[in-house]
């Protein structure tokens, strides 16, 4: 079982705003970072530190975090940001992930 | 650029030991903690363990504790992973990352190297 809670999947028409949660008790309290992984390919971090973007990661994807909710927000999408989605945060020393979501744009 | 390249990967019997490496190349090694991450086929991402920049802290997840080890030989660039005790339920894509200058996320990942446990 997974300590933060995803939902399973989420679709978004095409150039319409997506929004992915990830759930804990109090993750409000903690850093949370977002990946991205498309078939076949390794993870990239799409958002650290609850709403920082790396270098070369579109403005369209932004983070936010309070209470028991962190959310990964996805405006204007594109077929191109159909992915798989991870949340991630540290706990006592160990690295938890989410269970993922399925982005679909229709 | 950065890059990291795993090895070693590969098809293994339940109970045997297997040994990855992930050579890194175009930042300073040594000065990085570095983790590996695992992901079983059509499955999640499940973080596995970590070791600080220079070797003297490790940390491990609950699954494998007592049979995998990591290390790293900053000499050579290059992250290793010791699993023993190999178990089907080992089976997955392992990758390795590079934690982010101030820590907590991963910035850079490998291509990731197959592990299959079977008999």
């Amino acid at each position: 079982s997974y300590e933060l809670t995803q939902p399973l999947s989420v679709s978004v028409a095409l150039g319409q705003t997506a929004r992915i949660t990830c759930g804990r008790n109090n993750i409000g309290s903690q850093n949370v970072h977002w990946y991205q992984q498309k078939p076949g390919q390794a993870p990239v971090l799409v958002i650290y530190r609850d709403s920082n973007r790396p270098s070369g990661i579109p403005e369209r994807f932004s983070g936010s975090n309070s209470g028991n909710t962190a959310t990964l927000t996805i405006s204007r999408a594109q077929v191109g940001d159909e992915a798989d989605y991870y949340c991630q945060m540290w706990d006592s020393s160990t690295v938890v992930f989410g269970g993922g979501t399925k982005l679909t744009v229709l | 650029q950065v890059q990291l390249v795993e090895s070693g990967g590969g098809v293994v019997q339940p109970g045997r030991s297997l040994r990855l490496s992930c050579a890194a190349s175009g930042f300073t090694f040594g000065t990085y903690a570095m983790h590996w991450v695992r992901q079983a086929p059509d499955k999640g991402l499940e973080w596995v363990t970590l070791i600080s920049y220079d070797g003297s802290n490790k940390y491990f997840a609950d699954s494998v504790k007592g049979r995998f080890t990591i290390s790293r030989d900053n000499s050579k660039n290059t992250l290793y992973l010791q699993m023993n005790s190999l178990r089907a339920e080992d089976t997955a894509v392992y990758y390795c990352a590079r934690e982010r200058r101030g820590g907590e996320s991963f910035d850079y990942w490998g291509q990731g190297t197959l592990v299959t446990v079977s008999s």
